[in-house]
C-alpha cells in the first residue's frame, strides 16, 4: 500500500471511447500530479494540481482532461485517444511547501488504445 | 531540453559487487535530488535523496554522492542483490518551488546471481 491508489490498473479502449482514470491519495498531501511513461521515454509530467487548482499543463492535448474535485482525488478523462497514447499513466502526490518532500506514486494504469 | 540525464540505459552487475548508477544535470538551480526505483508494471518508489548542502547521503546499502561542480550524482549499491534488479530514475524538483519532478530516462539494473 503506497498511499496512492490508481484504478483501473489496466485499460483497453477504442479510439472513439470515453473513459476515466482515477487516483486517490491517503497521505494528506496538497498536490497531485499526472505523469505519462511511454516506452523508452522518460517520465513526462502532464498536469499539476496544488490545493485543487491546476497550476501546470505541459502542452497536453485536449483529448486528456484532468479533474481535481478535492485534494485527495484526481481524475484523468480520456476521449478520442490515439494508439500512440498507449502508455503507463502514473499519479503522484506530494506536500507542497514542505522541505524536500518526495512525491509518492501510485501503481499506474496501463492504457492500451486500439 | 532534458535537464536530468542518465546516459546509461542499462547496467549488469554480479551479485555481491557494487552497482554504480550515474546521473548528470544541467540546471544549476537544482538543489535537491532523488532516486526512485521502479519494478515493471508498478509506480516508482522513493529510494534515497540528497540535498545540495551535502555531498554524500547513506542509507544502508545505498549511498548517493553529489558533485555540484560537475553537476553529477551517483547512486552506489553495495553489495548488490538480485532484488535490486529494477529501473532506477534520477529526479530533481523544479527550482520554481513547486515539487513536480523532472526525471531522467532511467537505468535498468540487472543483478546477476
Amino acid at each position: 500500500e503506497t498511499g496512492v491508489t490508481q484504478t483501473p490498473r489496466h485499460l483497453v479502449m477504442g479510439m472513439t471511447n470515453k473513459k476515466s482514470l482515477k487516483c486517490e491519495q491517503h497521505l494528506g498531501h496538497n498536490a497531485m500530479y499526472w505523469y505519462k511513461q511511454s516506452a523508452k521515454k522518460p517520465l513526462e509530467l502532464m498536469f499539476v494540481y496544488n490545493f485543487k487548482e491546476q497550476t501546470e499543463n505541459n502542452s497536453v492535448p485536449s483529448r486528456f482532461s484532468p479533474e481535481c474535485p478535492n485534494s485527495s482525488h484526481l481524475f484523468l478523462h480520456l476521449h478520442t485517444l490515439q494508439p500512440e497514447d498507449s502508455a503507463l499513466y502514473l499519479c503522484a502526490s506530494s506536500q507542497v511547501g514542505g522541505v524536500n518532500t518526495e512525491a509518492f506514486f501510485g501503481q499506474g494504469t496501463r492504457l492500451t488504445v486500439v | 531540453d532534458q535537464q536530468v540525464k542518465q546516459n546509461s540505459p542499462s547496467l549488469s552487475v554480479q551479485e555481491g559487487r557494487i552497482s554504480i548508477l550515474n546521473c548528470d544535470y544541467t540546471n544549476s538551480m537544482f538543489d535537491y535530488f532523488l532516486w526512485y526505483k521502479k519494478y515493471p508494471a508498478e509506480g516508482p518508489t522513493f529510494l534515497i535523496s540528497i540535498s545540495s548542502i551535502k555531498d554524500k547521503n547513506e542509507d544502508g546499502r545505498f549511498t548517493v554522492f553529489l558533485n555540484k561542480s560537475a553537476k553529477h550524482l551517483s547512486l552506489h549499491i553495495v553489495p548488490s542483490q538480485p532484488g535490486d534488479s529494477a529501473v532506477y530514475f534520477c529526479a530533481a524538483p523544479k527550482p520554481s518551488g513547486n515539487t513536480p519532478l523532472v526525471f531522467g530516462k532511467g537505468t535498468r539494473l540487472s543483478v546477476i546471481a
